[in-house]
């Protein structure tokens, strides 16, 4: 299918190592979003790519966070150091953009454990 | 206060009965006005889309916005096991293109 598609589906790693989360949008969207989504809670925005323009970055949690997007498609979410307050579930939407945000499409979701 | 507040739940009814979930906001420059629904382990997926008040309806389902009192409703019509899943508000104002959530409320239609 044509939709967004994330990897790795699960990642085991130890506090203190870097992990990188991958997201493949919908061809021809020009807008991307990461959230994160632990247990019970919403989604929590992270960063938001939308064509050449400089992300908004507000939603990231701290300096250990960073994400980019290359030749305006895949976007690699990278988390350096991790710690155990940083397990969830990491979500990729893209979407054709416009006021509002307009429809995002999901992932399926990254799900990070840190032991 | 968050700005968009969700009872999580779980909210259990038998197959049939209709099913109201709300979310109340404080932002009230927030104009456009979603509901995803989110099966276990999947993403969000969009049901319905609205714009500024009023009412929407898409075969079952019916959403509504209050602006006046910064409150959205979503009614499912005789539901069904199906159904079972996580219902997420979200909502965005004019000038922005990154909705906010709300924590989702977990439904469970038993037949």
């Amino acid at each position: 299918g044509a939709g967004v598609s994330q990897s790795p589906s699960n990642k085991v790693t130890e506090k203190g190592k870097d992990v990188e989360l991958r997201c493949d949008p919908i061809s021809g969207h020009t807008a991307l979003y990461w959230y994160r989504q632990s247990l019970g809670q919403g989604l929590e925005f992270l960063i938001y790519f939308q064509g050449n323009s400089a992300p908004d970055k507000s939603g990231l949690p701290s300096d250990r966070f960073s994400a980019e997007r290359t030749g305006g498609s895949v976007s690699t979410l990278t988390i350096q150091r991790t710690q155990q307050e940083d397990s969830a579930v990491y979500l990729c939407a893209s979407s054709l953009g416009g006021r509002g945000g307009g429809e995002l499409f999901f992932g399926e979701g990254s799900r990070l454990t840190v032991l | 206060q968050k700005e968009v507040e969700q009872d999580p739940g779980p909210l259990s009814v038998p197959e049939g009965a209709i099913v109201s979930l709300n979310c109340t906001y404080s932002n009230s420059a927030f104009q456009y006005f979603m509901w995803y629904r989110q099966y276990s382990r999947k993403g969000p997926e969009l049901l319905m889309y609205t714009y500024s008040s009023g009412n929407k309806e898409d075969g079952r389902f019916t959403a509504q916005v209050d602006k006046s009192s910064k409150y959205i409703s979503l009614f499912i019509r005789d539901s069904q096991p199906s159904d079972s899943a996580t219902y997420l508000c979200a909502m965005s104002d004019g000038g922005s293109y990154i909705p906010t959530f709300g924590r989702g409320t977990s439904l469970i239609v038993h037949p």
